[in-house]
């Protein structure tokens, strides 16, 4: 079982949908969560983290996470073209790491 | 400058070429990491160092060999690479990953 499973996609929606975007982890002692957007060619940006059960928003994203279930999700509301990219969740587990352990990522698309 | 900034963004070398990347962060952080990333694959994390000691080697061949002289830089020096190497290279820095990651720009690396 990997640590950090994504589905690879293309997950597509119309502009101005929801898009919801799930991951799972192995690790129940996980402490914080974050979601990073990676555009084509282009290196991987923090857009959202989360570290307690329940849901974080900010702006038009929304991140919910459910440590009793292992899943971490974004919600992009009112997506937009520009939203198009691949999502990376990644984790900080409980051991003593020092790291984080990335997902494969899920490619979105957004259609005008 | 801020950030974490890497030097060259994209490099073209021969596979009997020795050529190194540079990067450098402005973030005050304490560790910082090599990834590699090819085309449609997740990233892979090379190196690890916290506070200038190597703390993680994942199995990287020898053509790979990581320098890091202070806190603020790391280096990754190439020679005799194959043309599976040619990927996408990133480093990324952090205080504690319990925060999060912050990536530079990337180098795009070509193996002829």
């Amino acid at each position: 079982q990997k640590e950090v499973e994504q589905n690879s996609g293309p997950l597509s929606v119309p502009e101005g949908a929801i898009a919801s975007l799930n991951c799972t982890y192995s690790d129940r002692g996980s402490q914080s969560f974050f979601w990073y957007r990676q555009y084509s060619g282009k290196s991987p940006e923090l857009i959202m983290f989360i570290y307690s059960n329940g849901d974080k928003e900010d702006g038009r994203f929304t991140a919910q996470l459910n440590k009793a279930s292992q899943y971490v999700s974004l919600l992009i509301r009112d997506s937009q073209p520009s939203d198009s990219a691949t999502y990376l969740c990644a984790v900080f587990g409980s051991g003593n790491t020092g790291k984080l352990i990335f997902g494969q990522g899920t490619t979105l698309q957004v259609k005008p | 400058e801020t950030g974490v900034t890497q030097t060259p963004r994209h490099l073209v070398m021969g596979m009997t070429n020795k050529k190194s990347l540079k990067c450098e962060q402005h973030l005050g952080h304490n560790a910082m990491y090599w990834y590699k990333q090819s085309a449609k694959k997740p990233l892979e994390l090379m190196f690890v160092y916290s506070l200038e000691e190597r703390v993680e080697n994942n199995s990287v061949p020898s053509r790979f060999s990581p320098e890091c002289p202070n806190s603020s830089h790391l280096f990754l020096h190439l020679h005799t690479l194959q043309p599976e190497d040619s990927a996408l290279y990133l480093c990324a820095s952090s205080q504690t990953a319990l925060r999060g990651y912050t990536f530079g720009s990337g180098t795009r690396l070509t193996v002829v």
